[in-house]
């Protein structure tokens, strides 16, 4: 069974950097996009980008220039960078596998449980 | 951006009810749309990708279906488990985007 496990911490302070990570379990880390999602209660789900296994990312454009994703294949695990952070990055954010049909179409299949992560003096 | 609508945002039903909930995108995307089921403090739960395939263990009451800009999430028998909120999501182009949500009650 394929288990998400995100951590750090919970506290940042504001224009310092967000710094995240995700350990993936229970399979092969191989073939699949992983995402960083967040969700606040005034903005709902917000897909932050993923990082593909071998390396390539893709970001929200709202918040490309401030996030940086990365893979550790050795480690089954992925990184989220948020740096010059503010109370709106105050959230819960997830870690989420992304698994593709033949036709593109990517889906989040598994699911981190969720960190949240305030932004405060 | 691709910009999901879902309605109702809220609905209350009772246990055994027919429940159907609609998302509508700003453009036309195909059938790159996902449904996901999320209880208060835990994480979506993935039921549907592609418009209408099932996940893999999700109850055959779940099914959904349409394509280009209208898509409709039913449950056909509503069971105590399912009360929950209900969002959509495209991933036909980036930035992926979700619907705000539909907040299914006990009635």
């Amino acid at each position: 069974q394929v288990q998400l496990q995100g951590s750090g911490p919970g506290l940042v302070k504001p224009s310092e950097t967000l710094s995240l990570s995700c350990a993936v379990s229970g399979g092969s880390i191989s073939g699949y996009y992983y995402n960083w999602i967040r969700q606040t209660p005034g903005k709902g789900l917000e897909w932050v980008g993923y990082v593909y296994h071998s390396g390539g990312t893709n970001y929200n454009p709202s918040l490309k220039s401030r996030v940086t994703i990365s893979v550790d294949t050795s480690k089954n695990q992925f990184s989220l960078k948020m740096n010059s952070v503010t109370a709106a990055d105050t959230a819960v954010y997830y870690c989420a596998r992304g698994g593709r049909t033949l036709f593109g179409l990517i889906y989040f299949d598994y699911w981190g449980p969720g960190m949240l992560v305030t932004v405060s003096s | 951006d691709i910009q999901m609508t879902q309605s109702p945002s809220s609905l209350s039903a009772s246990v055994g009810d027919r429940v159907t909930i609609s998302c509508r995108a700003s453009q036309s995307m195909s059938s790159y749309l996902n449904w996901y089921q999320q209880k208060p403090g835990k994480a979506p739960k993935l039921l549907i990708y592609a418009a209408s395939t099932l996940h893999n263990g999700v109850p055959s009451r779940f099914s959904a279906s349409g394509s280009g800009t209208d898509f409709t999430l039913t449950i056909s028998s509503l069971q105590p488990e399912d009360f929950a909120t209900y969002s959509c999501q495209q991933t036909y182009s980036a930035p992926f985007t979700f619907g705000g949500g539909t907040r299914v009650q006990i009635k």
